[in-house]
């Protein structure tokens, strides 16, 4: 079983639409929370990253965590086709930022 | 700004070669880590630096290694090469384990 899990998707939305994105992961011992983004065949680029349990927005994007439930969400409005891309979850496996563990990673497709 | 640096960009190789990739960290970054993605699955870990010297190590093979040099760039040497080795190579480089800026990666093809 992985320590982090995700829905592989792919999502299909059309644009504007309001897109959530999950993860569930098992160990608690998780602090660093964050989403990278990833175009087809190219490198994942760092969306966000939260600490704590809440939420954290940053323009059309919401990441949220719940600790209690090892849920983390990622929120996209008003999605647009360039956000057309898979969204991976990753957490640093030890205490502080180190070597990361990732989710499967969910495939975003919005249409216009 | 200025991002991670990896080449070459792409490189094929016959079974039983050798590779070499490098990665060129974000100026003034220390930290750099490896990760192997093949088709459709996400990164995996195979080994960091922190300061020149090792700080972990992840699933990689014997058959490879990595330094880090006294300018941060790192090399990832790969031999005796197998079809399972393609995939896509990823540096990442951060300032002393804080978080992880990926390169736009190698893609490693193995004939």
């Amino acid at each position: 079983q992985k320590e982090v899990e995700q829905d592989p998707g792919p999502l299909s939305v059309p644009e504007g639409a309001i897109v959530s994105l999950n993860c569930t992961y098992s160990n608690s011992a998780f602090q660093y929370f964050m989403w990278y983004r990833q175009y087809s065949r190219k490198g994942p680029e760092l969306l966000m990253y939260t600490y704590s349990s809440g939420n954290k927005e940053d323009g059309r994007f919401t990441a949220q965590v719940d600790k209690s439930s090892k849920y983390i969400s990622l929120f996209i409005r008003d999605s647009q086709p360039s956000d057309s891309a898979t969204y991976l979850c990753a957490m640093p496996s030890k205490t502080g930022f180190q070597k990361l563990v990732f989710g499967t990673g969910t495939r975003l497709l919005v249409s216009p | 700004a200025a991002g991670v640096i990896q080449s070459p960009r792409h490189l094929i190789k016959e079974k039983r070669e050798t590779a070499t990739l490098k990665c060129y960290p974000i100026p003034r970054h220390d930290t750099v880590y490896w990760y192997q993605q093949g088709p459709g699955q996400d990164p995996q870990f195979l080994i960091s630096f922190y300061e020149k010297m090792q700080s972990d190590k992840g699933s990689i093979p014997d058959r490879f290694s990595a330094q880090q040099f006294s300018d941060y760039h790192s090399e990832l040497n790969m031999s005796s090469l197998e079809l399972g080795d393609s995939a896509l190579y990823f540096c990442a480089s951060s300032l002393g384990g804080d978080l992880q800026f990926f390169g736009p990666g190698t893609r490693l093809t193995v004939l």
